[in-house]
């Protein structure tokens, strides 16, 4: 069993509809959780980045931390063409080595 | 957010020769760099960490003698893919690891395209 579980996806949705990820990890040692976006053909951006369970917003993206259930989502807002991409969940513990999941592909249609 | 480059941006070169890739952070210290590679429609796999001043560490598998890294100074890490074969071929992406701020994480560089003929 990995230790970051992703969703593959794609996950299609219309433009304007809320766009929903998620990542579930076995580590109870991870204490601090990012996601980032990826263009194909580019490197990954940071997109979000939290370390205490509950909520985090910033723009039209919210992160969401659950360590009790080992769970973490990233909700996008107003979805976009541009939002088209694939976004990775990754997880470090104190070191600075990051697990990552598979990343999930986001296909939002205009 | 923090910038890192990478150059070049894709290289094709014939089999058995060397390729060199390098990694800059543009507008802070990083004292610890890492590549990754990563295949068609697959996350990316950590290679190795690389420490300034001091021997890179490499991921279990990874042919430390193939793929040499050298952080020789606080903003700049270089891989060297030698004796490149086709099997090399990838997209080859580092990060920079910048602790000076409150989001201590890895910012990476755009990818270099490696293509081996």
């Amino acid at each position: 069993q990995k230790e970051v579980e992703q969703d593959p996806g794609p996950l299609s949705v219309p433009e304007g509809a809320i766009v929903s990820l998620n990542c579930t990890y076995s580590n109870s040692a991870f204490q601090y959780f990012m996601w980032y976006r990826q263009y194909s053909r580019k490197g990954p951006e940071l997109l979000m980045y939290t370390y205490s369970s509950g909520n985090k917003e910033d723009g039209r993206f919210t992160a969401q931390v659950d360590k009790s259930s080992k769970y973490i989502s990233l909700f996008i807002r107003d979805s976009q063409p541009s939002d088209s991409a694939t976004y990775l969940c990754a997880m470090r513990a104190a070191g600075n080595k990051l697990t990552f999941g598979g990343g999930t592909r986001v296909l939002v249609k205009p | 957010g923090a910038v890192v480059s990478q150059h070049p941006s894709w290289v094709i070169c014939k089999s058995g020769t060397s390729v060199k890739i390098e990694c800059r952070s543009l507008d802070f210290q990083a004292t610890t760099m890492f590549w990754y590679r990563q295949f068609p429609k697959q996350s990316l796999m950590l290679m190795a960490t690389s420490n300034e001043g001091s021997k890179a560490t490499y991921e279990q598998g990874v042919e430390k003698d193939k793929f040499l890294i050298n952080h020789a100074s606080l903003t700049l890490s270089t891989l060297t893919v030698t004796s490149a074969h086709p099997e090399d071929s990838s997209f080859y992406i580092c990060s920079a690891w910048d602790s000076s701020t409150r989001t201590d994480t890895q910012y990476f560089g755009p990818g270099t395209r490696l293509t081996v003929l």
